[in-house]
Order: structure tokens, then sequence, then C-alpha cells
């Protein structure tokens, strides 16, 4: 068990919808990271915060969006969704210097 | 583009062989190197990691090589067990916002 928890586990919706994904960090982490795996990909990263601020980018679309709370949650929006948005995202967190402890992951479908 | 690059999707070993997984990197701004271990229907595991500046980490049965001037790495798993079958991914960390750029991954399957 990483520590980091993701919810949903799995989410089936419609091309067009919006989501939100929603990740619990480790105790005491305070940057969290998103991260897409489609098929057969390598994991791509879209975004990281730190204590609440966006702390870098990666190859996010701009129908995307993400925030971390006070309490250090991150939540990641997804909206006109599309079939090819189809993947399992995940969610990391870290402290400073230390290796990135993955979640589960969120499975996301667009039928 | 592609800055981590794991040019074998797959790899089958004999169970008490040597495991050697690749890795090659074009970004030489890179300072720390990581690989991940992932089964399916959970997330990626860290397994051994290796600074810019040494050339070699050992931890039990996994050791990780670095060689800076080819820009390569590459974990070997002595001996393979079939517990170790899975994905594994590495990743390089570049500057200091701690963000992991990853390989694409090589499937390893060890055979009883």
């Amino acid at each position: 068990d990483s520590g980091v928890t993701q919810t949903p586990k799995h989410l089936i919706t419609a091309t067009g919808q919006r989501v939100t994904l929603r990740c619990s960090p480790r105790s005491g982490d305070l940057s969290v990271y998103w991260y897409q795996q489609s098929l057969d990909q390598g994991l791509q990263f879209l975004i990281q915060y730190y204590n609440g601020e966006e702390r870098a980018k990666g190859n996010i679309l701009e129908r995307f969006s993400a925030q971390q709370f006070p309490d250090l949650h991150s939540e990641l929006n997804l909206s006109s969704l599309e079939l090819g948005d189809s993947a399992l995202y995940f969610c990391a967190s870290s402290t400073a210097n230390s290796p990135l402890h993955f979640g589960n992951g969120t499975r996301l479908t667009v039928t | 583009d592609q800055q981590v690059k794991q040019n074998s999707p797959s790899l089958s070993v004999q169970e008490g062989r040597i495991s050697i997984l690749n890795c090659d990197y074009t970004n030489s701004m890179f300072d720390y190197f990581l690989w991940y271990k992932k089964y399916p229907a959970e997330g990626p595991t860290f397994l051994i990691s290796i600074s810019s500046i040494k050339d070699k980490n050992e931890d039990g049965r996994f050791t990780v090589f670095l060689n800076k001037s080819a820009k390569h790495l590459s974990l070997h798993i002595v001996p393979s067990q079939p517990g170790d079958s899975a994905v594994y991914f590495c990743a390089a960390r570049s500057g200091n916002t701690g963000k992991l750029i990853f390989g694409q991954g090589t499937t390893l399957q060890v055979k009883p």
C-alpha cells in the first residue's frame, strides 16, 4: 500500500461529458503529480502541484484542469471528453527529493 | 519528443537467470534515474534509483548501472524469479520540480 488513494477506481462516461478524479496523497507529502497512461503507452506527465500551487505543467490539454486543496488532496477535472481520453490516470505524491509514490489509478472509459 | 526510451517492449527469461532491462535518454540535464515496477491493476511501485554522480547502485537482487557518456542505464535482476514478472518503467528527473519523465515500459516474463 503506497498510501496514495485515488477515487473512483473505474469511471465510464459518454463523449462530451465532464468528470472529476480525486487523489489523496501520502500523509506529509506536499507534492501531487498527475500522469496519464494510454493503451500501450508510458506514463505521460500532466501536471504537478506543490502545497496548493501549480509547480510544473506537462502535456495537459486545455480541456483538463487540476487543483490542490488546503488539505493537500487534489482533483483532476476532465471536460468535453473524447474517445481518446480513455486511459488510466495515476496520481503520485512525494516529499522533497523522494521517489514518487503512486496510487492504483482511475480507469476512465469514454464511450 | 521521447526523452526516455525503452526500446524493448518485452523480455522473457528463465527463472534463476539474469534479467537485463535497458533504458536510453537524451537529456543530459537529468540528474536522477529510477526504476519502477508495475503489476496489472496496480500503480507503479518504486524499485531502485541512482544519482547521476554514481555509476552503480545495488539493492539485493537488483542493480542499476548508469553510463552517462552513452546516456544509458540498465537494471539487472539476479537471480530472476517468477514474481518479478511485471512491467518495468525507467524514469528520469530533471530540475528541482521532482517530476519524472517515464519510458514506455518493458514487460518482463520470468518462466519457471
